[in-house]
């Protein structure tokens, strides 16, 4: 089955700097790759997906790049704000067939140091 | 347009008891998932769910977890008996599912947060 893992699990930076996750998964067949942020006592709340069509995708201030021969992505957050701070995991799977629930990473835990 | 919502929000019971877990998915998405979240981990696939079917559930612990999503909306999973290790947030999710299968985003719900003790 397919294996997520996510680095580094604490990342802490100050506000306005940027901060960068990345992930890599073993299952060549997987083709999407979401990005979700949890807050605490929330369920995760979808940031971004790419799909592996695609090299690199932006919305406003995050972006995320698929590196596919490598088998690993990244999450680019720049200009960070104290809202920003959260749990941020990455996940993959195999869309568009029958069976594609998530494999998710172990998290990381973004601190924006004010 | 709602979110996916999920009853109880918290749950607290002794080891060996039985529990069950409320999901409604938002309203006209077709496949429902449950994860269970350890502690300091990422959610982990329990069962996928398209309409009334169950698509996958190779990662359910079959011996004391069983789900149901009768008529194709929502969804129970319950834990019967409950052990020590079973203490986690449930989460459920779900995803329209246009032809073609291109649509796959998932919509998390609040969780359940089970302690078993």
């Amino acid at each position: 089955g397919e294996n997520v893992e996510q680095h580094p699990s604490t990342l802490s930076v100050q506000e306005g700097d940027s901060a960068v996750i990345k992930c890599t998964y073993s299952d060549s067949a997987s083709n999407y790759f979401p990005w979700y942020k949890q807050e605490l006592g929330k369920g995760p709340q979808l940031i971004i997906d790419i799909r592996s069509n695609v090299g690199e995708k932006k919305d406003q201030r995050i972006a995320v790049t698929l590196n596919k021969t490598a088998k690993h992505f990244s999450l680019h957050i720049t200009e960070t704000q104290p809202e920003d701070s959260a749990v941020y995991f990455c996940a993959a799977s195999n869309a568009g067939g029958g069976a594609d629930g998530l494999t998710f990473g172990k998290g990381t835990h973004l601190i924006i140091q004010p | 347009e709602a979110g996916v919502a999920q009853s109880p929000r918290y749950k607290i019971i002794e080891k060996r008891q039985s529990v069950a877990f409320w999901c409604n998915p938002i309203s006209g998405h077709a496949t429902l998932y449950w994860y269970q979240q350890i502690l300091g981990q990422g959610p982990k696939l329990l069962i996928q769910f398209q309409n009334n079917g169950v698509v996958d559930d190779s990662q359910l612990p079959k011996d004391r977890f069983s789900a149901e999503r009768l008529k194709g909306v929502d969804s129970t999973l319950k834990i019967q008996p409950a052990k020590l290790e079973d203490s986690a947030v449930y989460l459920c999710a779900s995803s329209p599912r246009l032809s073609g299968g291109g649509r796959v985003t998932q919509y998390f719900g609040p969780g359940t947060r089970l302690t078993v003790l």
